[in-house]
């Protein structure tokens, strides 16, 4: 399977901008690159998600290189809010099982 | 609007007594997977299905049976709990191709005494 690597931590202060990098470097050309935390006490939540391009949503900004072989979630203002852990998964494709790793814990200093 | 709907939210329960946690899509989606949550330890899987009657283990599968007998429902089964069930269960739901976002339900705080 296809693996992740993400910083076990993360720290921000609020109001500044984030960026969550992810290794996957065994990426095959059909995995899309997906994003979801997850706030103490409750369950997953989706953030974004992408295959080749860019993305942008409301929540956040989805960098994908050009290999494929990194990717960065950008969080424009980081807020109190976004403490949370932030999983990036490769899913579809040649990954037919969405897995969470270990996540990166991002804390968020006021 | 498009969901996946846990139930129940909260259960507590003895030992041995059989219980099941429902869980059901409406978006048509392929692919659904159970998950537990511990303190410390992250989402492990539990099981996972890829259609109907198409059933895997993942992680954690010992204690636990799933059916996806209909494409929007996959229940997870505790024939016989024992404390160490006691957790925070999601279920999710997804398309195959990864092409859409997975959708998790709110989760079943289950109580094991």
């Amino acid at each position: 399977d296809a693996k992740t690597t993400q910083p076990n931590s993360m720290e921000s202060n609020e109001e500044e901008p984030v960026h969550l990098p992810c290794n996957h470097s065994t990426i095959s050309g059909t995995d899309y690159i997906h994003w979801y935390r997850q706030l103490p006490s409750q369950g997953p939540e989706y953030v974004i998600h992408g295959l080749t391009s860019n993305v942008n949503n409301r929540m956040a900004s989805l960098a994908i290189a050009e290999d494929r072989k990194s990717s960065t979630l950008i969080l424009h203002r980081a807020t109190l809010r976004d403490a949370a852990v932030y999983y990036c998964i490769l899913y579809g494709g040649s990954q037919g099982n969405l897995i969470f790793g270990k996540g990166t814990k991002l804390s968020v200093k006021p | 609007e498009a969901q996946v709907t846990q139930n129940p939210r909260y259960l507590i329960t003895v030992t041995g007594k059989k219980l099941t946690v429902t869980c059901s899509q409406n978006m048509n989606h392929e692919y659904m997977s159970w998950y537990r949550q511990d303190p410390g330890l992250g989402l492990r899987q539990i099981y996972y299905s890829m259609n109907v009657e198409v059933t895997d283990k993942g992680d954690v599968p010992e204690g636990y049976k799933v059916s996806r007998k209909e494409k929007r429902n996959f229940p997870l089964i505790l024939e016989s709990p024992s404390p160490n069930q006691t957790s925070l269960y999601f279920c999710a739901s997804s398309r195959l191709t990864g092409r859409d976002r997975a959708f998790f339900g709110q989760g079943t705080r289950l109580t094991v005494v």
